[in-house]
């Protein structure tokens, strides 16, 4: 079946550290995206890539970083800069729209949930 | 920047009951899609309205895009149980490169 998958499902951070978060798709999509939900809260954009080896920074990048190795592969990691992770991270994918813009539905993976230690 | 409200944040209905949601953005949409999150889940993709004043239904949901592109609207007939979760409305400004844009959500909880 095809669909994204994220990994780990539960994450723990202790102070000081840098976390890694996995998110791979095997829909053949070119655009990936992070996102960030906190309770009750709506989906805030972290990073975005539209192409293999290129990424934009989205609303509240600082304190994350991404990589784009791969069309298929999107991690995120979450650096000891950011002070508050505590949150629900959601990773989604879609194909590109006309004139290579990011507006298409997006096909999200089941989701981290990061907490500080 | 683009701002997407949505209106009510909660909603409590008795099962059987009608519910809406509203959804309106601060500037022009090229498009307006709709999400459902159930409790614990991840958003999963309803809906996706282009056209001025377009209604599209999908069994007792019925998905509407204002005249202006800049609000649209989720009507659910009589509620179930099933239909428990947050719905989020998301869009893209028109004629821009930016983002999806979500809203805030609208928590539906059917009280049997």
């Amino acid at each position: 079946d095809g669909g994204i998958t994220q990994s780990p499902k539960y994450l723990f951070r202790k102070e000081g550290q840098n976390v890694t978060l996995s998110c791979e798709q095997n829909l053949n999509h070119d655009a990936m995206y992070w996102y960030r939900q906190d309770p009750g809260q709506g989906l805030r954009l972290i990073y975005y890539s539209q192409i293999v080896n290129d990424f934009q920074k989205g609303d509240i990048a600082e304190g994350y970083s991404v990589s784009r190795e791969k069309k298929e592969s999107f991690p995120l990691t979450v650096t000891s800069a950011q002070k508050n992770p505590t949150a629900f991270y959601l990773c989604a994918s879609s194909i590109l729209g006309g004139r290579g813009i990011s507006n298409q539905p997006q096909h999200f993976g089941d989701g981290t949930r990061l907490s500080i230690l | 920047g683009q701002q997407v409200m949505q209106i009510p944040q909660y909603q409590h209905v008795q099962e059987g009951e009608d519910f809406t949601t509203y959804c309106n953005s601060s500037t022009t949409l090229s498009n307006i899609q709709w999400y459902k999150q159930r409790p614990g889940g991840h958003p999963v993709f309803l809906i996706q309205l282009v056209k001025s004043g377009e209604v599209k239904k999908q069994k007792r949901l019925t998905f509407q895009f204002g005249e202006a592109k800049k609000n649209s609207s989720l009507h659910i007939t009589a509620t179930q149980t099933t239909d428990v979760g947050t719905y989020f409305c998301a869009g893209p400004p028109s004629g821009s490169a930016r983002q999806l844009t979500f809203g805030s959500g609208t928590q539906l909880t059917v009280l049997p």
